[in-house]
Formats: C-alpha cells, structure tokens, sequence
C-alpha cells in the first residue's frame, strides 16, 4: 500500500530534550516536506527536500532540522525542543513530475508533540 | 509575500444544501493549486489540485475553481452528505521555485442530518 508512514504518532518530552521524529514514503517520490499545525494558523512549512541530499527551508524552520541521505527517508530533528514547539506535525511527499506543476502531495498521518 | 485567506472559518449547513468554500491568495505567480479534507485526529488527503494553466477540476461532486488574475478559488460540493463534515484545506504553492507551499487555515465544514 502506498503511504507516507510517521513515526511516533504522539511524543511527550520535556525542554532541552533532543528528539527525531521519523517520516518514510514507499512511493519514490521526489519531494518531501514537513509542516506543523497549530490552532488558527493553519499548515506552515518547516523544510523540505527536492531530492537526496537537497533541503531548503520553508517558512518556520527555527529550531528544527532535517536530512535526507536516502529517498524515502526524511526525518525532522529537535536538537533543543522548547514548549513553543508543541504542535501536530505532518510529513508529505510528492512525485515532483509534471511539466506544468503536477504536485499532489500525500500525508502522513501526523505526529503529536508535547514539550514540557 | 504570499498570503492564503479561507472564508468563513467555519460554516454549517444542512443535508442536501449545495454549497461553496472560498480560497484568496494575495500572489497570482503560482503553479497550482490543491485543495484538501483534513478529518478530526487525521491526516490532510488531497481532493483537488488545479494548474495553474486550468480553470476547474471535477471529481463526482465536488468541482474546484481557479481565477489567478483575481486570486480566488472555489471549492463547489453539490448534495452535501453528513459524511462531508470535515475540514477543507487549500495551498498554492507559488512559482518561486523549489517547493514551498503555503496553506490557508481551512473552513470547517459540519453538514447536519
């Protein structure tokens, strides 16, 4: 079956406490993206990535990192979480084909983060 | 830069009503847009998506529309169906380069039986 996989689905942790939250797409696609979302403000992109090793930032990168050394791998790193970073989190990707911007991207079924 | 608006954040309506969600976005330069459904505890799943080179797209009842030179969008649901209470998404994403993508905060959709 198709699917964008995330993993853990609910975390709790306190401030300072790196985590990793991973993401995994069996479709070979191209594009992968993380977002968060929070109440009133819709998704906002965090990173993403048009390929192995190639990452850029979206619109509220601060505080997270990601890498993507295979294709179907893209895991968002928490060096120092903060409470301000309490959030559902959701990873997508995309075949990246098209000639005229055929992007449709899939989700993952989020992770929710809690930071004490 | 790029703005996403979706009005009305919430809307309820009964069964049977046909009904219309808007999407504004403030930057025309886009190469599509995509609209989703985004269900309680769930992920988004993609219902829509418009180049930026079409005007509609049609998947059984739902029809999506795209006016760059005006910044809008519609998302037209005919015969609504309690099981199309949900929330519905939209995002460009801007013809900047890369992949960004910018969403509004969605209009909650509550279809009463």
């Amino acid at each position: 079956e198709a699917q964008v996989t995330q993993n853990p689905r609910y975390l709790i942790t306190v401030t300072g406490k790196k985590l990793t939250v991973t993401c995994s797409q069996n479709m070979n696609h191209e594009y992968m993206s993380w977002y968060r979302q929070d109440p009133g403000l819709g998704l906002r992109q965090i990173y993403y990535s048009m390929n192995v090793e190639v990452t850029d930032k979206g619109d509220v990168p601060e505080g997270y990192k990601v890498s993507r050394k295979e294709k179907r791998n893209f895991p968002l790193i928490l060096e120092s979480p903060s409470p301000n970073q309490t959030s559902l989190y959701f990873c997508a990707s995309s075949p990246g084909t098209g000639a005229f911007g055929e992007n449709i991207q899939y989700f993952g079924a989020g992770t929710r983060l809690s930071v004490l | 830069k790029q703005e996403v608006t979706q009005i009305p954040a919430a809307l309820s309506v009964p069964e049977g009503e046909n009904l219309v969600l808007n999407c504004s976005f403030t930057d025309s330069a886009i190469y599509n847009l995509q609209w989703f459904r985004q269900d309680p505890g769930k992920g988004l799943t993609s219902l829509l998506l418009i180049q930026s080179s079409q005007r509609e797209q049609t998947s059984g009842r739902l029809n999506a529309s795209l006016d760059k030179s005006s910044g809008r969008s519609t998302l037209y649901i005919a015969a609504s169906q309690p099981g199309d209470s949900a929330t519905y998404l939209c995002a460009v994403r801007p013809f900047t380069g890369g992949f960004k993508t910018i969403f509004g905060a969605g209009t909650r959709l509550f279809v009463k039986a």
